[in-house]
């Protein structure tokens, strides 16, 4: 692995099922977060983690739950999708929350139908 | 919390001409202001940022102002090129998560 990954890359998902999104970085970054992507509205956070063990929320938190176990892992679940997550979400880290560079994973595609 | 402002939500200049995007931001305490550019089916890539003790940074064709006054900081793209072509966000920070403008999509024409 080399920065930051994101698995699945795209997913098509019914409705009312449980969904983790997975991510992975191997930069020893403290701060992780969640970001969704939906035309015409930029990038919104879901859920951040300033450091192992900590978790936030962001602009748009409901119907995500999020975990930060260990450094590398930080997954986002669905508990039960709605049509209205269908959207691309972006994984991001950085060294500290905040005033440095975010690296951005190569997005996960999510579609609820 | 934080807001962000961007404008305009598409711009298309001609190959060569300058391209100029404008931000606008609610804290004055945030202190880090960075642009991404999304190229499409791609993911979002720092290009260049500012820190509130500066009021200009230039990087070869890519430059950004921030006035702290007015709480604004725009991009400047200068002698565009059809590569350009892409979505750019600003963000803002007071040792947050980044806040992200919607984003400018910008099309450069040859």
């Amino acid at each position: 692995i080399a920065g930051i990954t994101q698995a699945p890359t795209s997913q098509i998902l019914a409705a009312g099922r449980r969904m983790t999104l997975r991510c992975t970085q191997d930069m020893r970054h403290n701060a992780m977060y969640w970001y969704r992507q939906d035309l015409g509205l930029g990038l919104r956070l879901i859920h951040y983690s300033n450091t192992a063990g900590t978790t936030g929320k962001g602009e748009v938190p409901d119907g995500y739950s999020v975990s930060r176990a260990n450094t590398d892992d930080f997954p986002l679940t669905l508990a039960s999708a709605v049509p209205s997550q269908t959207s691309v979400y972006f994984c991001a880290s950085s060294p500290r929350t905040g005033d440095t560079e975010a690296f951005f994973g190569q997005g996960t595609r999510l579609t609820v139908v | 919390g934080e807001n962000v402002e961007q404008h305009p939500s598409t711009l298309s200049v001609q190959e060569g001409d300058s391209a100029v995007i404008k931000c606008t931001y609610s804290d004055s305490a945030s202190n880090y202001f960075p642009w991404y550019k999304q190229e499409l089916g791609k993911r979002p890539q720092l290009i260049i940022d500012i820190r509130s003790n500066v009021g200009e940074k230039k990087d070869q064709r890519i430059a950004v102002t921030l006035n702290k006054t007015a709480k604004h900081f725009s991009l400047h793209i200068t002698e565009t090129q059809p590569e350009d072509s892409a979505v750019y966000f600003c963000a803002a920070s007071n040792n947050t998560p980044l806040v992200f403008g919607k984003g400018t999509r910008l099309s450069v024409i040859a």
